[in-house]
């Protein structure tokens, strides 16, 4: 069965600096990845995907992804944060032996320090 | 181009209470996902329809929960009765097919508070 961990439940950088979310996952077939964003009261956007094309990824508001077979890992980075950023990520995966349903990480509140 | 759309966006019922959930998708989406978020944690699929024929409810707790897709398009899902535990944001999402390569579009979501 395919699982996604988020290592965090909460993560802090200061206005200007680097963000990386950390996202691990198991899957026995070829994955396929997402990174979504929730902002406050609303509901989830997506910020990039991975489908077996290039493996560094590149999504909305500065954000990219690499995928990592090898690591099992799909990191968010982005290289400056913003006070705009702060909301919750949330990483899952999909695959064909899952009816590519989404299986969903438990998130990742990311608070930005002015 | 219009988003989903959820109503209503809080509710608060006590338990042992009925409540229902409406879900207007985006139009032309042939699939529709009902999600339940707990805080802090990430959203759990209930139930996924293809046009009005349901593809997956492996995770709907059937013996209160219940939920329709008539003529393929609005979506309606019911709590009956409600549990303490059933506190959560219900999240309606649709995707033009069913598919990894297909994204997925949230509308706001549900605040369900049960006392």
């Amino acid at each position: 069965a395919q699982s996604v961990t988020q290592l965090g439940s909460h993560v802090s950088v200061s206005e200007g600096a680097l963000v990386l979310l950390r996202c691990n996952y198991s899957s026995s077939v070829p994955p396929y990845l997402f990174w979504y964003v929730q902002y406050p009261n609303q509901g989830l956007q997506l910020l990039l995907k991975y489908t077996s094309a290039a493996t560094l990824v590149k999504g909305i508001n500065g954000f990219e992804a690499e995928f990592k077979k090898s690591e099992t890992s799909f990191h968010l980075t982005k290289p400056s944060a913003h006070m705009s950023d702060a909301a919750e990520y949330f990483c899952a995966v999909s695959t064909a032996d899952s009816n590519y349903q989404l299986i969903w990480g438990a998130g990742t509140k990311l608070i930005i320090k002015p | 181009e219009a988003g989903v759309a959820q109503s209503p966006r809080y509710k608060i019922i006590e338990k042992r209470q009925s409540v229902a959930f409406w879900c207007n998708p985006i139009s032309g989406h042939a699939t529709l996902y009902w999600y339940q978020q707990i805080l802090g944690q990430g959203p759990k699929l209930l139930i996924q329809f293809q046009n009005n024929g349901v593809v997956d409810d492996s995770q709907l707790p059937k013996d209160r929960f219940s939920a329709e897709r008539l003529k393929g398009v609005d979506s309606t899902l019911k709590i009956q009765p409600a549990k303490l535990e059933d506190s959560a944001v219900y999240l309606c999402a649709s995707s033009l097919v069913r598919g990894y390569n297909y994204e997925q579009y949230f509308g706001p979501g549900t605040r369900l508070t049960v006392t």
